[in-house]
C-alpha cells in the first residue's frame, strides 16, 4: 500500500535559518506523482509543487527547493532563509492512482504533516 | 475564476442531527473527492466520484454518504453525525491527469470545520 511518512512532527527555527522538511514515501507503482502543500493558519491548502516519478531533477523556486531521490524514496523540501510567513503546516503527498482512477483524476495519500514555526 | 466552493465553512451541531456539506466546482472536472483532516493523520479520502452518478468509497467512508447528480456538485452527507466526525473537511476536484502537466492536479476547496457535540 502507498504510504507517506513525515517523521518531523514539529520544527521550530529562528528567522533566516534554513530548514529542511523530510518526506519518505512507499509505493509499488512505477508511475506516480509527489506533491507538497502548505497550510497556513487560515486553513486553506496551498499547492507548492508537483513532481512526477520520471523527473529526478531538483527544483528551486525562490527560497524553496526540493530534492527528489528515488533511490531513497525521499522528496525533501528546504526553505532557505526562513521567514515568519513560512510558519504553517506542510504536507507531503503521493498520488495513488488505481487503474480505474488514472484516467479521470487522482487520489492523494498524505503524510501526517510537519508544523513549522519560524520565530522572529 | 476557477474555484471549488464549500458551504458552510464552519458548523457546530449535535449528535444525530443530519447535515449536508455542499461542494461545487466551476471547472467542468469529472473527478471530485472529499477528504477529512485530523491531527497527526494528515488528510484521508472519504469518497470520490469519477463522473455524474459514479461514486465510490475512499479510505474512511464509514458514517458518510455522497451523491453526484450534477457534474459541478458533490455534497457530503452525514446522516447521523457523531463526535468522532469532528474534523476539517476538504472537497477537491481535478481534471484528467493528462491535461494539466505543469500545475496542481487537485483543486481544493477552502475547508469546512465541523464540530459534533
Amino acid at each position: 500500500a502507498q504510504k507517506v511518512t513525515q517523521a518531523q512532527t514539529e520544527i521550530s527555527v529562528v528567522e533566516k535559518e534554513d530548514v529542511t522538511l523530510d518526506c519518505v514515501y512507499e509505493t509499488r507503482d512505477t508511475t506516480y506523482y509527489l506533491f507538497w502543500y502548505k497550510q497556513p493558519p487560515s486553513g486553506e491548502l496551498v499547492f507548492l509543487i508537483r513532481r512526477n516519478s520520471f523527473d529526478e531533477q531538483n527544483e528551486i523556486s525562490g527560497r524553496y527547493s526540493w530534492n527528489f531521490q528515488k533511490s531513497t524514496s525521499s522528496f525533501n523540501f528546504t526553505i532557505t532563509a526562513s521567514q515568519v510567513v513560512d510558519s504553517a503546516v506542510y504536507f507531503c503527498a503521493l498520488s495513488d492512482p488505481p487503474q480505474t482512477q488514472m484516467e479521470y483524476g487522482n487520489k492523494l495519500v498524505f503524510g501526517a504533516g510537519t508544523i513549522l514555526r519560524v520565530k522572529s | 475564476e476557477a474555484q471549488v466552493t464549500q458551504n458552510p465553512r464552519y458548523l457546530i451541531t449535535v449528535t444525530g442531527k443530519k447535515l449536508t456539506v455542499t461542494c461545487s466546482q466551476n471547472m467542468n472536472h469529472e473527478y471530485m473527492s472529499w477528504y477529512r483532516q485530523d491531527p497527526g493523520l494528515g488528510l484521508r479520502q472519504i469518497y470520490y466520484s469519477m463522473n455524474v452518478e459514479v461514486t465510490d468509497k475512499g479510505d474512511v467512508p464509514e458514517g458518510y454518504k455522497v451523491s453526484r447528480k450534477e457534474k459541478r456538485n458533490f455534497p457530503l452527507i452525514l446522516e447521523s453525525p457523531s463526535p468522532n466526525q469532528t474534523s476539517l473537511y476538504f472537497c477537491a476536484s481535478s481534471p484528467p491527469l493528462g491535461r494539466d502537466t505543469n500545475t496542481d492536479t487537485q483543486y481544493f476547496g477552502p475547508g469546512t470545520r465541523l464540530t459534533v457535540l
